[in-house]
């Protein structure tokens, strides 16, 4: 089993609707919790940060399930500049134990007129 | 606005040659990451240091590749001999440390070996 997953995709859907992506997690001692956009032939780059609590950037929505160990990100009124591949992004280690990132293989997101 | 750069950005040559990736952190920044990025396997870390020392590089293998960083401005990969299936994008990223940092990454090296 990958140590993060998700659904590839490619998420085909119009210009403002709302999406959701699901990504899980193999290791339940995770700690910190990541989503990255990487547009085509760019390099990956911190949307946002998954709190416990949930979090809200404007039209970006990321929540995390421990119990269920997944982590979502849901976007509002998708933009045609929201087409791109969102990558999950897991951390194993405790705090002070470095920030050695596993990512997950991304889901293509294709918001069409 | 601070960036990591790699060089170079694109990169051709033949199976066996010797191939060298360079990437510059920003600056102040105390962790560098080594990533590969294929269609198959996606993200992949190959290596990664903290204050210039080399603290994990599982990811890589060992009897093609080399990562180092002979100052706090330079990281180098290299890859003796390359493969064919050493094709693939190549990023190098840069963060502060701590579990909740954001890792920069720079525009990667795009290497065909043929």
């Amino acid at each position: 089993r990958k140590e993060v997953e998700q659904d590839p995709g490619p998420f085909n859907v119009p210009e403002g609707a709302t999406v959701a992506f699901n990504c899980t997690y193999s290791n339940s001692a995770s700690q910190s919790f990541f989503w990255y956009r990487q547009d085509c032939r760019k390099e990956p780059k911190l949307l946002m940060s998954v709190y416990s609590s949930g979090n809200e950037d404007g039209r970006f929505t990321a929540q995390l399930n421990r119990a269920s160990q997944y982590i979502s990100l849901l976007i509002r009124d998708s933009k045609l500049s929201d087409s791109a591949t969102y990558l999950c992004v897991v951390n194993p280690s405790r705090s002070g134990g470095g920030n050695k990132l596993t990512f997950g293989t991304g889901t293509q997101l294709k918001v069409e007129l | 606005d601070a960036r990591v750069t790699q060089t170079p950005r694109h990169k051709v040559t033949e199976m066996g040659q010797e191939v060298t990736m360079r990437c510059q952190p920003i600056l102040g920044h105390n962790t560098v990451f080594w990533y590969r990025q294929t269609m198959m396997q996606g993200l992949e870390l190959l290596a990664y240091f903290r204050n210039r020392a080399p603290l994990d590089d599982s990811g890589m293998p060992k009897d093609r590749f080399s990562a180092e960083m002979p100052d706090a401005t330079l990281a180098t990969l290299k890859i003796q001999p390359s493969e064919p299936r050493d094709s693939a994008v190549y990023f190098c990223a840069s963060g502060l440390g701590g579990s909740l940092d954001t890792q920069y990454f720079g525009p990667g090296t795009r290497l065909t070996v043929l």
